[in-house]
């Protein structure tokens, strides 16, 4: 089975607010990524996290790691339609696993 | 510098027949990765190669599903025979030299190849 869940599945914002995902996991990790996917398109790297860190920035987003609760968090702030995309995390231990991702749609 | 290639972009095949794909990563990387993914899920790992040798084919069906780096550069992966069920999208991606483990480096993703099973 999947390493990571991600909630929501779905989120639907406007343009301009705020949108944050979440993913939980299962075992311990070296690191956390974060991906994005274009509808019928590959997987794009956005940020990694490593296991000691426990929050990371990069541009509009920010990732935050808890380790002791297993899980994470993506923000994208002031979003714009081009964002809209699914979006996965990804837990490298030893096993590299990808969540069931959430769909993100950014109305303008 | 030129991205992950993977080819064909679609395939349509009737079940019991075979399929190949292939990809050719990032010039210089070590690590190659093929990924199944199925419609409204998250890719699964189905294999992962450092240089020509597997890393990690836990998740493969090895009694249908086979995959290959001879010269530790480009792969292919072959179903043989395909089911219905292996209708998903296979993704390619490579990662460069690796450090702290074999798991952790950013993949870089090829556009994947969609494949149709009737």
């Amino acid at each position: 089975s999947q390493q990571g869940e991600e909630d929501p599945q779905a989120l639907s914002i406007q343009e301009g607010e705020n949108a944050t995902m979440n993913c939980s996991y299962k075992t311990s990790i070296n690191n956390l990524q974060w991906y994005r996917q274009n509808s019928g398109r590959g997987l794009v790297h956005l940020i990694l996290i490593r296991s000691n860190e426990r929050e990371k920035h990069s541009g509009r987003l920010r990732v935050t790691l808890d380790t002791s609760k297993k899980s994470s968090s993506l923000l994208i702030t002031a979003s714009r339609a081009a964002d809209t995309a699914s979006y996965f995390c990804a837990t490298a231990g030893n096993q590299f696993y990808f969540g069931t991702g959430t769909s993100l749609t950014v109305i303008p | 510098e030129a991205g992950v290639a993977q080819s064909p972009r679609y395939k349509i095949i009737e079940k019991r027949q075979s399929v190949a794909f292939w990809c050719n990563p990032i010039s210089g990387h070590a690590t190659l990765y093929w990924y199944q993914q199925i419609l409204g899920q998250g890719p699964k790992l189905l294999i992962q190669f450092q240089n020509n040798g597997v890393v990690d084919d836990s998740q493969l069906p090895k009694d249908r599903f086979s995959a290959e780096r001879l010269k530790g550069v480009d792969s292919t992966l072959k179903i043989q025979p395909a089911k219905l069920e292996d209708s998903a999208v296979y993704l390619c991606a490579s990662s460069p030299r690796t450090s702290g483990g074999a798991r952790s480096d950013t993949q870089y993703f090829g556009p994947g190849t969609r494949l149709t099973v009737l």
